[in-house]
């Protein structure tokens, strides 16, 4: 298995352009994360999907960012327009969540590193 | 809300020592503990993970605890080695509605390993 794929890897962008993130999970995994990671504030989580429908987006900044998750092989982080505090590593992560909740491991990519000018 | 503390945030240790790492959380309904490890410039990797109904877990050089009643974990890296340098994360599962967890990460602890 290739592991969850990110891309970008790298993306530097102007102020007020809009700006997409992709990520493949790992195949069979039915739980997707989307974090933020900066000096400051750590890594954060930004939203978590399950089989496709998102189950907390209370860590999405603000209405700038949105996400979406079409199918189980696909989903996309969108910041429009982009700022420079949004400069940081996102990353995907990916999990297989068994009913009740019951915790495995979560599977980071490699992430993407953001910077917006 | 729900908040998971680490220290300390850097820690310098000679080759062959032990290292060890905190970490308290505030939710009593977290009942699963994984600790990640992150190089420079790489993703956080899973390095071992304590679940509610065990004290302690034990994998070659590497071992976690955790006390139930003082809300509190740590991991513990014995014979430490130059490549074991890195930035080492908790974190604590948090139950929301409809069964489901997430994780809540502390804020990491640099290690750094001299030879």
């Amino acid at each position: 298995d290739a592991g969850v794929i990110q891309s970008p890897r790298h993306e530097v962008t102007e102020m007020g352009q809009e700006v997409t993130l992709r990520c493949k999970p790992i195949s069979g995994h039915n739980s997707l994360f989307w974090y933020r990671q900066t000096m400051m504030r750590g890594l954060e989580l930004l939203i978590y999907f399950n089989n496709n429908v998102p189950i907390d987006d209370s860590g999405m900044p603000e209405d700038r960012f949105s996400a979406k998750m079409p199918n189980a092989s696909f989903s996309t982080l969108k910041i429009q327009p982009s700022e420079p505090r949004d400069s940081a590593v996102y990353f995907c992560a990916s999990s297989l969540t068994i009913a009740g909740g019951f915790d495995n491991e979560q599977f980071f990519g490699p992430g993407t590193r953001l910077t917006v000018l | 809300g729900e908040n998971v503390e680490q220290h300390p945030s850097t820690l310098s240790v000679q080759e062959g020592d032990s290292a060890v790492i905190k970490c308290t959380y505030s939710d009593s309904a977290s009942n699963y503990f994984p600790w990640y490890k992150q190089e420079l410039g790489k993703r956080p990797q899973l390095i071992i993970d304590i679940r509610s109904n065990v004290g302690e877990k034990k994998d070659q050089r590497i071992a976690v605890t955790l006390n139930k009643t003082a809300k509190h974990f740590s991991l513990h890296i014995t014979e430490t080695q130059p490549e074991d340098s890195a930035v080492y994360f908790c974190a604590a599962s948090h139950p929301f509605s409809g069964g489901y967890n997430k994780l809540i990460f502390g804020a990491g602890t640099r290690l750094a390993v001299h030879p």
